[in-house]
């Protein structure tokens, strides 16, 4: 059964703050994986990622894949009470389209 | 701009009651999906449809049926809403292939009394 598992699920930093989020998959024929931030509604795309050892990176935000390993991070430096949100891990599987989710983490960060 | 269009923000239905819930996406993607989020479950995948008239079940299709007539629209069904149909729904749209991030509409909070 395919599965991605994120840890943990619940998080609480103070502002200017380093947080790892963590995701691990095992999951048949996988293709890419998806990072999304979810404030109080839809779920906004962070990142995609598809190849090992390849950091992608927006502003204090940044992901890595280790295919080897199965697993992902999304590493927030310096956090702000704005980065406070649901972190959604997702991957695409099989041939017709299935993109399966973690359970999410819950950061939350005070000022 | 890309969009995708859930009908209603809130519903509040009744048990038992036939529920509709649509989807209009503007992208001509190929692939859209209903998920439904609870919380500490996440997002759990109801059905998907990467084509027109095609259909997949996803991990909780029971209860559930989906239409996909046109390209753009996807509609979520409640056959028969029950109380632990309330939920948010979320539906989503991506282009074909498997390296490209879905777009995901506004959700819809149906809760069933």
């Amino acid at each position: 059964e395919d599965k991605v598992v994120q840890s943990p699920l619940s998080l609480v930093v103070h502002e200017g703050d380093t947080v790892t989020l963590n995701c691990s998959y095992e999951v048949t024929n996988f293709r890419s994986l998806l990072w999304y931030k979810q404030e109080k509604k839809a779920p906004t795309f962070l990142f995609m990622l598809t190849s090992s050892g390849i950091e992608k990176k927006s502003g204090r935000l940044s992901s890595i894949l280790d295919k080897k390993e199965l697993f992902s991070i999304l590493n927030i430096t310096a956090t702000q009470t704005g980065d406070s949100a649901i972190y959604l891990c997702a991957v695409w599987v099989r041939s017709q389209g299935n993109l399966i989710f973690g359970k999410g983490t819950k950061l939350s960060v005070k000022p | 701009d890309v969009k995708v269009t859930q009908s209603s923000r809130y519903l509040v239905k009744r048990t038992g009651e036939k529920v509709f819930l649509e989807c209009v996406q503007d992208m001509d993607h190929e692939n859209m999906f209903w998920y439904r989020q609870d919380p500490g479950l996440g997002l759990r995948l109801i059905y998907f449809s990467y084509d027109v008239k095609m259909k997949e079940k996803g991990d909780i299709p029971e209860g559930y049926s989906v239409s996909r007539e046109k390209k753009e629209r996807f509609s979520l069904i409640l056959e028969s809403a029950s109380t632990n149909q309330t939920s948010m729904y979320l539906c989503a749209s991506s282009p074909p292939g498997l390296v490209s991030e879905a777009f995901f509409g506004q959700g819809t909070r149906l809760t069933v009394v």
